[in-house]
């Protein structure tokens, strides 16, 4: 069975930093893209970062770009969100996702979710 | 980047009804389209991908159509499990994939 738990949510102030990790079992990480995603309270989903499953190709959102990177140990079998200049608007429940594969961005599996809420 | 719009954005129907939804982009996104499920409180649920094929373990109820810029998602009979949340997400280029804002259906 496919698991992904999320970790390192919480309360920041605005400008301030965060490190989500993501533990993965239940399938070969080193094989699959994965991503973030994220869904602001009452909101709808927002598609945060990718990274290829060698972490040869990453990619951003503009919202996050320059301020969040994607990382993963394959090793560790984890994914990793480093989140530095975090904004109010960044408050959400951040998603580790495993993309379908042969694909980045098509999402077969998710977490259960972290909440980063940015607030003074 | 790509926009992805949705409607209706909220939808009453009754079990049993076939309903339809339907998500338009900004511009052409070939076939890369899928759409999610999401339940209150859950992570969400991929049903269709590459706009018409089923996910495995997706009730033969659900079906997707449509390329371009144009698609819609089909529920042909409603389930009482069948209402939720629907999003439509494009994948056409990682440097922007943008998701709907989201259809809710509700029981009528």
């Amino acid at each position: 069975e496919v698991q992904l738990v999320e970790s390192g949510g919480g309360l920041v102030k605005p400008g301030g930093s965060l490190r989500l990790s993501c533990a993965a079992s239940g399938f070969t990480f080193s094989s699959y893209n994965m991503n973030w995603v994220r869904q602001a309270p009452g909101k709808g989903l927002e598609w945060v970062s990718s990274i290829s499953s060698g972490s040869s190709y990453i990619y951003y959102a503009d919202s996050v770009k320059g301020r969040f990177t994607i990382s993963r140990d394959n090793a560790k079998n984890s994914l990793y969100l480093q989140m530095n200049s975090l904004r109010a608007e960044d408050t959400a429940v951040y998603y580790c996702a495993r993309a379908r594969g042969g694909t980045m961005i098509v999402v077969v599996d998710w977490g259960q979710g972290t909440l980063v809420t940015v607030s003074s | 980047d790509i926009q992805m719009t949705q409607s209706p954005s909220i939808l009453s129907a009754s079990v049993g009804d076939r309903v339809t939804i339907t998500c338009r982009a900004s511009q052409s996104i070939s076939s890369w389209l899928a759409w999610y499920q999401q339940k209150p409180g859950k992570a969400p649920n991929l049903l269709i991908y590459k706009a018409s094929s089923l996910e495995s373990g997706v009730p033969s109820r659900f079906s997707g159509s449509g390329s371009g810029t144009e698609f819609t998602l089909t529920i042909s009979s409603l389930q009482p499990d069948d209402f939720a949340t629907y999003y439509c997400q494009q994948y056409n280029s990682y440097s922007g994939i943008t998701f709907g804002q989201g259809t809710r259906l509700e029981i009528k």
